[in-house]
């Protein structure tokens, strides 16, 4: 079955600092990936996505490139700002007729000033 | 982009009642809608997914007479708990989406508590 593997939280960087968080995934056919963020109390947002290999996604000064080769997905931003503070999940949907998503166990982000 | 809107946002409610949640979908028609539940400091579990006037389909282990999913328009879903418990206590998310390859959009979710 499909699984994704996160970088496990939590992390805390200053402000300003480079983020990587890890992403592997394991799926049959061939996925699109997602990066989601979800702030304290709220719903899941949509930070970026990729839907074929070699695709970069990126938003906000993220990015994520679609690595079929290693079958990775890492989030990254050069330089994190104090409200990029949350917790960042890492999801795939299937190829299968319901695509429903996969998610990591997420990683906790914060960023101190 | 679509906005999705789940109510009531929080909700506590005493050990044996039954509690509602609505997920609306208020710009599109949603075809397809999915009910998660998450607990602290883990990742999303989908509990079930739901077409328009069709019934849900529960994920293993999650029991379909507990947790009463109905997806009665294009633009509503409700997740019902029933005969609540404390250990029902969880914070409920949804999810709703146009079509099969189009992008799923989440409500801000409900935290409920049983006490």
């Amino acid at each position: 079955g499909n699984s994704v593997t996160q970088m496990e939280g939590p992390v805390t960087l200053s402000e300003e600092a480079f983020l990587t968080i890890n992403c592997t995934y394991t799926a049959t056919g061939y996925p699109s990936l997602f990066w989601y963020v979800q702030y304290p109390g709220e719903g899941l947002q949509l930070l970026l996505k990729a839907t074929k290999a070699d695709d970069k996604g990126s938003n906000k000064g993220f990015e994520a490139t679609y690595r079929k080769e290693t079958t990775s997905f890492h989030l990254e931003k050069g330089s994190v700002q104090v409200s990029d503070s949350a917790v960042y999940f890492c999801a795939l949907t299937s190829s299968g007729s319901a695509r429903q998503l996969t998610f990591g166990s997420g990683t906790q982000l914060t960023v101190l000033p | 982009g679509a906005v999705v809107s789940q109510h009531p946002s929080w909700v506590i409610c005493k050990s044996g009642t039954s509690v509602k949640i609505e997920c609306r979908s208020l710009d599109f028609q949603a075809t397809t809608m999915f009910w998660y539940r998450q607990f602290p400091k883990q990742s999303l579990m989908l509990m079930a997914t739901s077409n328009e006037g069709s019934k849900a389909t529960y994920e293993q282990g999650v029991e379909k007479d507990k947790f009463l999913i109905n997806h009665a328009s294009l633009t509503l879903s409700t997740l019902t708990v029933t005969s609540a418990h404390p250990e029902d206590s969880s914070f409920y998310i949804c999810s709703a989406r146009k079509g099969v390859d189009t992008e799923a959009f989440f409500g801000q979710g409900t935290r409920l508590t049983v006490v």
